[in-house]
């Protein structure tokens, strides 16, 4: 069974840092594109960043571009997202998933909060 | 960056009717579009990939279609199960963008 547990998130001041990590099993994760998907409390879904396979490229969201850092350790089935510099509109429940351009492979964990306040 | 615009915003309908959800591109993006449904307090769910291949386990009442900038989420006959709210995304060009969401909301 295909699945991914999200860790790291927390209640972090304005300004500063967290990483979040994902924890991937039941599927060859260095063989797939993985992603980060954030939702702010009671709002849309909102793409944060991805990061291909095989030390591929990385691309972010503009809202997150020089602050936020998406990476892989393929040894260890986990994805990465280093985040600094938060701000209060940085709160929400972030979510790790498969990413294929036009592919069946999808799942989720179940998500982990960070709220940014003082 | 591309735009993706859902409508209804919400729709509300009894058991047994046919729901039509849209999501309009800004910009021509082929077949790379997915739906996704997601339930309160639950992780998204993939409905759809290349805007019309059912995702395993989707029921086929769900059906996807359309290419370029028309997207069309047909929900054929409503159970109470299907309340939720519905996303589209696009895969054709970063960065990725999500539409607003419908809200379907069973009767």
């Amino acid at each position: 069974e295909v699945q991914m547990l999200e860790s790291g998130g927390g209640l972090v001041q304005p300004g500063g840092s967290l990483r979040l990590s994902c924890a991937a099993s039941g599927f060859s994760f260095s063989r797939y594109a993985m992603t980060w998907v954030r939702q702010a409390p009671g709002k849309g879904l909102d793409w944060v960043s991805t990061i291909s396979d095989n030390g591929g490229p990385t691309y972010y969201a503009d809202s997150v571009k020089g602050r936020f850092t998406i990476s892989r350790d393929d040894s260890k089935s986990t994805l990465y997202l280093q985040m600094i510099s938060l701000r209060a509109e940085d709160t929400a429940i972030y979510y790790c998933a498969i990413y294929q351009q036009l592919g069946p492979m999808d799942s989720w964990g179940q998500g982990t909060l960070v709220t940014v306040s003082s | 960056e591309i735009v993706l615009t859902q409508s209804p915003a919400t729709l509300s309908l009894s058991p047994g009717e046919r729901a039509t959800l849209s999501c309009r591109a800004s910009q021509y993006i082929n077949m790379y579009l997915v739906w996704f449904q997601q339930k309160p307090g639950q992780a998204p769910r993939l409905l759809f990939y290349g805007a019309s291949n059912r995702a395993t386990g989707i029921p086929a009442r769900f059906s996807g279609s359309g290419s370029g900038t028309d997207f069309t989420l047909t929900i054929s006959s409503l159970e109470p199960e299907d309340s939720a709210v519905y996303y589209c995304q696009q895969r054709a060009f970063w960065p990725l963008t999500f539409g607003g969401g419908t809200k379907v909301e069973i009767k």
